[in-house]
């Protein structure tokens, strides 16, 4: 099972939004809704953000939100902050028990 | 408040065996899917594998890198959840998460650093 496609990098000035694509195949994000999203601070462990294409967990700011379209999924990040400087990965079921992650997204705030 | 806490990491040489642990409280352990998560250093998270509740046939499910490998378990008794990994390769020093989900994981341990090296 190959890694989900990500950008490397993305990045926005304070207040602006920034969104981050995950590319898949019709064997994982086209063929279900179960694609979450993941920040990560350098030497922390992963949180939760967006679960099933685009609920959030109680807790997560509204600022965050994800969406699908085909095999690409979407996570936008609206008014950045300093601190939503992170990695960012998406995750996929990917049929049979199985699960995939993407390759990871550095977002800066400029 | 939900905790998971890892321990058993270390250093082991290519071939060995390790034991990590997941404790888990403040969470009905019992009822929960949990997963094993890894991150090499520098590099990205990949997902290791799966042991459902037994409720739901408790079954586990792993990734091709470590399947006949790793192997899974869980004592419901203990709030626990365990990875055996035996014929350890250079290529499984990672960091070794565990969290309660599958496809959503919600919580996550602060993860025990497993490196192979000779």
């Amino acid at each position: 099972q190959s890694a989900l496609t990500q950008p490397p990098s993305a990045s926005g000035s304070p207040g602006q939004s920034v969104t981050i694509s995950c590319t898949g195949t019709s064997s994982d994000v086209g063929g279900y809704n179960y694609v979450s999203w993941y920040q990560q601070h350098p030497g922390k462990a992963p949180k939760l953000m967006i679960y099933e294409v685009s609920k959030r967990p109680s807790g997560v700011p509204d600022r965050f939100s994800g969406s699908k379209s085909g095999n690409t999924a979407s996570l936008t990040v609206s008014g950045l902050q300093a601190e939503d400087e992170a990695d960012y990965y998406c995750s996929s079921y990917a049929g049979i028990n199985n699960l995939v992650f993407g390759i990871g997204t550095k977002v800066t705030v400029l | 408040e939900v905790q998971l806490v890892e321990s058993g990491g270390g250093l082991i040489k290519p071939g060995g065996s390790l034991r990590l642990s997941c404790a888990v409280s403040g969470f009905t352990f019992t009822n929960g899917w949990m997963s094993w998560v890894r991150q090499a250093p520098g590099k990205g998270l990949e997902w290791v594998g799966l042991i459902k509740a037994k409720n739901d046939g408790g079954t586990t499910h792993y990734a091709a890198p470590v399947k006949d490998r790793f192997s899974i378990s869980r004592d419901d008794s203990k709030n626990t959840l365990y990875l055996q990994m035996n014929s350890l390769k250079s290529e499984d020093t990672a960091v070794y998460y565990c969290t309660i989900g599958f496809w959503n994981g919600r919580n996550w341990g602060q993860g025990t650093l497993v490196t192979v090296s000779s």
